[in-house]
């Protein structure tokens, strides 16, 4: 089965520092993973997706992943960190075939940035 | 094209009471699931379908039923809630082009926020 472990629940950053959020899975065959950021009493919205075109995916808001086959991460990054970035962020997976439509999701970061 | 609605979007229910939230998606999808959301804990799968009249379970599915008689429409049932189901639900849909690759994303509803008393 799959599994999708997200390093520490809270993160908080200065307005303008790197943003760093961990993703790890867990998978005998490289999955299809995904980020998705959710606003405060909104629904997810995806922020990018890992294509096996290129192992440096950039998404929207600034916001990129690097997928690291031989660590099993997908970390999440941002250069500089903006007020408007506060949210909870969750990393996912799903094995595509039959499994596909069953995203398995990690616990969440939440994301708080300081003036 | 308005996505994924989900209704009601906040609802209260007494233990023992019955209730069905509505999923609908106008995007001609055929996959849709269901996740309940729970601090610390992400999203979790209840129930998903891979198209009309065909469901399956997910990770959470006790306390709830499913069915899927259309492609637009995916209500998830509770029978008989318990404080335990208090939660915030959502519903997504997605596709899979033929011959193209499974990371085609999820698109979600705006939840509805579940409070069992």
């Amino acid at each position: 089965a799959q599994s999708v472990t997200q390093l520490g629940s809270h993160v908080s950053v200065s307005e303008g520092a790197l943003v760093l959020l961990r993703c790890n899975y867990s998978s005998s065959v490289p999955p299809y993973l995904f980020w998705y950021v959710q606003y405060p009493n909104q629904g997810l919205q995806l922020l990018l997706k890992y294509t096996s075109a290129a192992t440096l995916v950039k998404g929207i808001n600034g916001f990129e992943a690097e997928f690291k086959k031989s660590e099993t991460s997908f970390h999440l990054t941002k250069p500089s960190a903006h007020m408007s970035d506060a949210a909870e962020y969750f990393c996912a997976s799903n094995a595509g075939g039959t499994s596909y439509g069953k995203l398995t999701f990690g616990q969440g970061t939440i994301l708080t940035v300081h003036p | 094209n308005a996505g994924v609605t989900q209704t009601p979007k906040f609802q209260v229910l007494k233990t023992g009471q019955s209730m069905t939230l509505q999923c609908a998606q106008d995007m001609n999808h055929e996959y849709m699931s269901w996740y309940r959301q729970d601090p610390g804990m992400g999203l979790r799968l209840i129930h998903y379908s891979v198209g009309a009249g065909i469901t399956d379970q997910g990770e959470v599915p006790n306390g709830y039923n499913v069915s899927r008689s259309t492609t637009e429409d995916f209500p998830l049932r509770l029978l008989s809630a318990a404080p335990s189901q208090t939660s915030v639900y959502f519903c997504a849909s997605s596709y899979v082009e033929e011959g193209a690759s499974w990371n085609q994303p999820q698109h979600f509803g705006d939840g509805t926020r579940l409070s069992i008393l």
